[in-house]
C-alpha cells in the first residue's frame, strides 16, 4: 500500500523555539496533503488542508502564522510550528491522498510527538 | 460541536467472538463513512468505507453498517482476533476532502 513517512518522529524542543515536521509520500504523488493534531484521548483534529504549488486552508481556530504549511512538491510537505509553547505539545499526523486514488482514501504517517519545555 | 461520536472508550472481546464498534453523527451533510485501525505512534490505517447510498460494506472479517435515519454506523469484526487488538476510529465526510474523526474505540481481544 501507499506509505507516507514523517520526520522527525518525536522532537522534543525549548519554549519559544521553532519545530519543522516533514511529511513524504514514498511511493506515489500527493497533490493533496492533510495535517491533524491529536490531543491525548482525543480526536484527531484537522488542522490544514495542504496544497501542492498554493497556500494551505486552515480550519478555523487554527493560526495560520503559528503553524507554517508548506507543500512545495507532489511528495513533500513541511508543518512549522513557531515560537512553540507548551501548549502546542501534541502529536502531529499528516496523510496524503493519492493523485489516482479512490475518493475520500487518505493514507497517514506515524505521526510525530511534539513536546515543549 | 463532536459531529461524529464514538461513545464507547473501549471494548474487550474474546478471540473469535464477534467485535461490534459503534458510532455516531450528527451532521445530515455527511456521505462517506470510513473506519480506521491505529497502533501506537503508527498512523491510521484505512479499514474499510461505506457509502452513504448503501448499508452494508463488507471486506473479508470487516462488515460497516450504517442506518442514516439513525446517523449510526457500526464495524462488526468476525471473528475477532488478537492482532485486531488497536484503536478504531470512525471518519466521515461531507464534502469529499475533509475527514471529521471520533474520539476512537479502544478495542482489546483477548486470547
Amino acid at each position: 500500500g501507499a506509505v507516507v513517512s514523517q520526520h522527525p518522529s518525536w522532537v522534543i524542543c525549548k519554549s519559544g523555539t521553532s519545530v519543522k515536521i516533514e511529511c513524504r509520500s514514498l511511493d506515489f504523488q500527493a497533490t493533496t496533503m492533510f495535517w491533524y493534531r491529536q490531543f491525548p484521548k482525543q480526536s484527531l483534529m484537522l488542522m490544514a488542508t495542504s496544497n501542492e504549488g498554493s497556500k494551505a486552508t486552515y480550519e478555523q481556530g487554527v493560526e495560520k502564522d503559528k503553524f507554517l504549511i508548506n507543500h512545495a512538491s507532489l511528495t513533500l510537505s513541511t508543518l512549522t510550528v513557531t515560537s512553540a509553547h507548551p501548549e502546542d505539545s501534541s502529536f502531529y499526523i499528516c496523510s496524503a491522498r493519492d493523485v489516482g486514488g479512490r475518493f475520500n482514501e487518505q493514507f497517514f504517517g506515524p505521526g510525530t510527538r511534539l513536546t515543549v519545555l | 460541536d463532536q459531529q461524529v461520536k464514538q461513545n464507547s472508550p473501549s471494548l474487550s472481546v474474546q478471540e473469535g467472538r464477534i467485535s461490534i464498534l459503534n458510532c455516531d453523527y450528527t451532521n445530515s451533510m455527511f456521505d462517506y463513512f470510513l473506519w480506521y485501525k491505529k497502533y501506537p505512534a503508527e498512523g491510521p490505517t484505512f479499514l474499510i468505507s461505506i457509502s452513504s447510498i448503501k448499508d452494508k460494506n463488507e471486506d473479508g472479517r470487516f462488515t460497516v453498517f450504517l442506518n442514516k435515519s439513525a446517523k449510526h454506523l457500526s464495524l462488526h469484526i468476525v471473528p475477532s482476533q488478537p492482532g485486531d487488538s488497536a484503536v478504531y476510529f470512525c471518519a466521515a465526510s461531507e464534502d469529499g476532502n475533509k475527514l471529521v474523526f471520533g474520539a476512537g474505540t479502544i478495542l482489546r481481544v483477548k486470547s
